[in-house]
């Protein structure tokens, strides 16, 4: 089945990486993405990886992909307060209809 | 270039009755999406549409919510009538092709149940 988990909560200091890991069920899934929420926003997407892909990099985000392990991660480089939000993990699985399958969201906390 | 629009971005309605939301994609985008997204858990996938017809819709109540896209544009979701559990934000999104899915949202729909 489709399935994917996070973590709940995360909380880092303004200057320090994050790391946000997420594992997913679904081998077959082409693209992995992350999104982000702000309180009362909708998602906004932060970037994405193809899954032959292990690793992609995006000024301060950095993509790690782990495919025999179902792993991914996103690495948010010198953290800064307005980085405080909800991620979101997304498969888009076996469906071949682009439905997103996604996780139930890391809360990212950033102390100044 | 204009975002998705949603509306309204709060509704406060009594259990049994009926409500009705509304989104409009961002222009040139085929496929449409809403989502229900409860507190503390990640959106899950209501109904997509391709132009004006249903892709899935497997994951809807079909005895209470009802979804349209009569011109392939605009599309509104529909409870009738709603329930306690539908308490939730729900989330529009379009997007333009399905293979290397990016998917846009609106701010979306905040519904109470009461």
């Amino acid at each position: 089945g489709e399935d994917v988990e996070q973590s709940l909560f995360l909380s880092v200091r303004e200057g320090d990486s994050s790391v946000i890991n997420c594992t997913y069920t679904d081998s077959s899934s082409t693209y992995l993405y992350w999104y982000k929420q702000e309180p009362g926003a909708g998602l906004q997407l932060l970037t994405y990886i193809f899954s032959n892909m292990d690793m992609k990099q995006d000024q301060r985000l950095t993509v790690l992909l782990n495919k025999k392990d179902k792993h991914l991660s996103l690495r948010i480089a010198d953290t800064q307060t307005g980085d405080s939000a909800i991620y979101f993990c997304a498969e888009d699985g076996s469906s071949n209809t682009g439905k997103l399958i996604f996780g139930q969201g890391t809360t990212l906390q950033v102390k100044p | 270039e204009a975002g998705v629009a949603q509306s309204p971005r709060y509704k406060i309605i009594e259990k049994r009755q009926s409500v009705a939301f509304w989104c409009n994609p961002i222009s040139g985008h085929a496929t449409l999406y809403w989502y229900q997204q409860i507190l503390g858990q990640g959106p899950k996938l209501l109904i997509q549409f391709q132009n004006n017809g249903v892709v899935d819709d497997s994951q809807l109540p079909k005895d209470r919510f009802s979804a349209e896209r009569l011109k392939g544009v605009d599309s509104t979701l529909k409870i009738q009538p709603a329930k306690l559990e539908d308490s939730a934000v729900y989330l529009c999104a379009s997007s333009l092709e399905r293979a290397k899915n990016i998917q846009y949202f609106g701010a979306g729909t905040r519904l109470s149940v009461l």
